[in-house]
């Protein structure tokens, strides 16, 4: 089975504008969620996704948002660009998304550079 | 709110020798704990995880980690390190559906 792929890898933008992240979950997974990783921060989560319904969100400005397609594919979106968003971000996925212990695999991560 | 605390943001070992990894968690519930391993320009890779069902948990490439509810530990463990080990190892406790809290992370540096 294919694993967890996030498109593009590398991303440079520049301040104040948007981006749009894609990830694809493994075959038959039905729940999608984003981690943002920085040196400062660490890792961080900012929101899941099941069955196309946001079920919980962390920490972040409403300048993150994110959805999932009825495919269980996902995309982040992050708008107003600042210096602060570059980071990885990660996406893993899981297959039922129903219980607090389910292992979450995790994709490869898009790299953010803003300038 | 659950949360873990990882000792040492670098650890240093010889090839062959033990590696001992330490975490300890917060928790106000009975906790899900995972250790997962980044390797450069990677994402994340799950070592093993605790989920009640036996306090010593075995994982992938040798590695194990022990539950210690008095001690409210999860260390990870492996008796002969390998150059290959050298990554960035990760604690981590499940805080509801699919959502993790990591540690700060420890870096494993492994020398000949």
């Amino acid at each position: 089975k294919a694993g967890v792929t996030q498109t593009p890898r590398y991303l440079i933008k520049t301040r104040g504008q948007q981006v749009t992240l894609s990830c694809s979950p493994i075959s038959g997974h039905r729940s999608v969620s984003w981690y943002q990783q920085t040196p400062g921060q660490g890792l961080q989560f900012l929101f899941e996704y099941f069955s196309e319904t946001q079920r919980n969100k962390g920490n972040f400005p409403g300048r993150f948002s994110g959805r999932q397609f009825s495919n269980s594919r996902s995309e982040m979106n992050v708008s107003t660009l600042e210096l602060g968003d570059s980071a990885l971000y990660l996406c893993a996925s899981s297959a039922y998304g129903g219980t607090i212990q389910e292992t979450q695999y995790f994709g490869p991560g898009t790299r953010l550079l803003v300038l | 709110a659950q949360s873990v605390t990882q000792l040492g943001s670098h650890v240093s070992v010889s090839e062959g020798a033990l590696v001992l990894l330490r975490c300890n968690y917060s928790s106000s519930v009975p906790p899900y704990l995972f250790w997962y391993v980044q390797y450069p320009n990677q994402g994340l890779q799950l070592l093993l995880k605790y989920t009640s069902a036996a306090t010593l948990v075995k994982g992938i490439n040798g590695f194990e980690a022990e539950f210690k509810k008095s001690e409210t530990s999860f260390h990870l463990t492996k008796p002969s390190a390998h150059m290959s080990d050298a990554a960035e190892y990760f604690c981590a406790v499940s805080d509801g559906f699919q959502k993790l809290v990591f540690g700060t992370g420890t870096r494993l540096l492994v020398s000949p």
